[in-house]
């Protein structure tokens, strides 16, 4: 039973580019959580999709997008690249609410942003 | 607002001794609590969940965790560490929003060196 997957497992891009991210859920799965980690911090909520809508938001501007296809495949996508969004972006799959959610994470895609 | 702190930027023990890497969280109502592991250049890895009932949680590779409302506390422990224990470790709490989802919360993390 195949885990999360994501791709790229790098990316370097300069400032004002656009990137998009990949991530494919663990079997079952059909809610898609994405997260940055900057370097020596932890993870820090972006937002969340299921049955292909964002169902909540965490504190990141608009230039943070997303999107979950029918298959719940999820991609990010970020405009105008800053310097200060280099980080590790993970994405983590669940099934279900309440206590009977555990977020299980895939193995990140590093970007740099030059 | 939920919040979640680890107050060890660092810690280090000798293999074969016990470990404690400890976590305080605060959070409104009942807490869903978690521990991760990451290794370098690797995604989290889930080690285990506190929902309620016991205080003590056994998770993978050995580890376990003891749940304390009083003190709203949740460290991970592990009776005798490996030096393949070494890693990163993450604390989280679930934040829940409309519907009973769930996001996470994490602390910044702790460093566990276990030396031979």
């Amino acid at each position: 039973d195949a885990g999360v997957t994501q791709s790229p497992t790098h990316l370097i891009k300069t400032r004002g580019q656009q990137v998009t991210l990949r991530c494919s859920p663990k079997s079952g799965h059909d809610t898609v959580s994405w997260y940055q980690q900057a370097l020596g911090q932890g993870p820090q909520f972006i937002f969340q999709y299921y049955e292909e809508e964002e169902r909540q938001r965490g504190n990141f501007p608009d230039r943070f997008s997303g999107h979950q296809f029918p298959n719940y495949s999820s991609e990010l996508n970020v405009n105008a690249l800053l310097l200060g969004d280099s980080a590790l972006y993970l994405c983590a799959s669940s099934y279900g609410a309440g206590p009977q959610e555990t977020q299980y994470f895939g193995p990140g895609t590093r970007l740099l942003v030059l | 607002a939920q919040s979640v702190a680890q107050p060890e930027d660092q810690v280090n023990v000798a293999e074969g001794n016990p470990l404690t890497v400890k976590c305080t969280y605060s959070v409104s109502g009942n807490p869903y609590l978690f521990w991760y592991v990451q290794y370098p250049n690797r995604g989290l890895q889930f080690l285990l969940k506190y929902i309620t009932g016991d205080n003590l949680v056994k998770g993978s590779y050995g580890f376990e965790a003891e749940f304390n409302k009083s003190q709203t506390s949740f460290h991970l422990k592990k009776p005798s560490a490996l030096v393949s224990d070494s890693a990163l470790y993450f604390c989280a709490v679930s934040a829940p929003f409309s519907g009973g989802y769930n996001k996470l919360i994490f602390g910044a993390g702790t460093r566990l060196a276990v030396h031979p």
